[in-house]
């Protein structure tokens, strides 16, 4: 199974643009990359996902590298309520099956 | 809407019981999958049940199993615990029907302490 490298942990400050990068070397071509994030005591929540194009939704954008041996989470303003675990995940192809790294613990300062 | 359920929360066993978990997923999805987590790591993936049947397995001893009922929701079942089975067991549930397109909902998971 293909696995993600992630920094242990970063910090931002509130209102600010975080970006959280993952390395993902050894992906193949089928596989989608994903990211999800864990608030304490809580079980991991869907961020946002993608193949090869960048991607935006209401929580996040996703830049995915022309080699997609890398991919970079972009929140563009951080919350407190960001404050969080966020895992960079390859979905295996063709199964439910999630490869949970160790997460960057991400730290929001007031 | 109610979202993934997993019971009970918490439990505590005895090194060598045996203990079951539940989980019941969001009306109308078909794949349930269980994953582990230890406490400073990420989940790893344990089983994947859909349409009652297993579809995949992760790295765990034959002391783990699990199963898919009618109404898709999901049962884990660990035998003679240990003391490194103390975890937060996840159950998570999705639309997937061979895609990867689909996201995954998490329930809140089921503390287990084994002494």
């Amino acid at each position: 199974d293909a696995k993600t490298t992630q920094p242990n942990s970063m910090e931002s400050n509130e209102e600010e643009p975080v970006h959280l990068p993952c390395n993902h070397s050894t992906i193949s071509g089928t596989d989608y990359i994903h990211w999800y994030r864990q608030l304490p005591s809580q079980g991991p929540e869907y961020v946002i996902h993608g193949l090869t194009s960048n991607v935006n939704n209401r929580m996040a954008s996703l830049a995915i590298a022309e080699d997609r041996k890398s991919s970079t989470l972009i929140l563009h303003r951080a919350t407190l309520r960001d404050a969080a675990v966020y895992y960079c995940i390859l979905r295996v192809y063709n199964t439910d099956k999630l490869i949970f790294g160790t997460g960057t613990r991400l730290q929001v300062f007031p | 809407d109610a979202g993934v359920t997993q019971s009970p929360t918490h439990l505590i066993k005895t090194r060598g019981q045996q203990v079951t978990l539940r989980c019941s997923p969001i009306s109308g999805h078909k794949s349930v999958s269980w994953y582990q987590q230890v406490l400073g790591q990420g989940p790893q993936f344990i089983f994947q049940y859909y349409e009652k049947e297993e579809r995949g397995r992760g790295n765990f001893p034959d002391r783990f199993s699990a199963r898919q009922f009618p109404n898709y929701s999901s049962e884990l079942n660990v035998n003679a615990l240990l003391l490194g089975d103390s975890a937060l067991y996840l159950c998570a549930s999705s639309f997937w029907e061979g895609s990867v397109n689909t996201e995954a909902f998490f329930g809140q998971g089921t503390r287990l302490t084994v002494v």
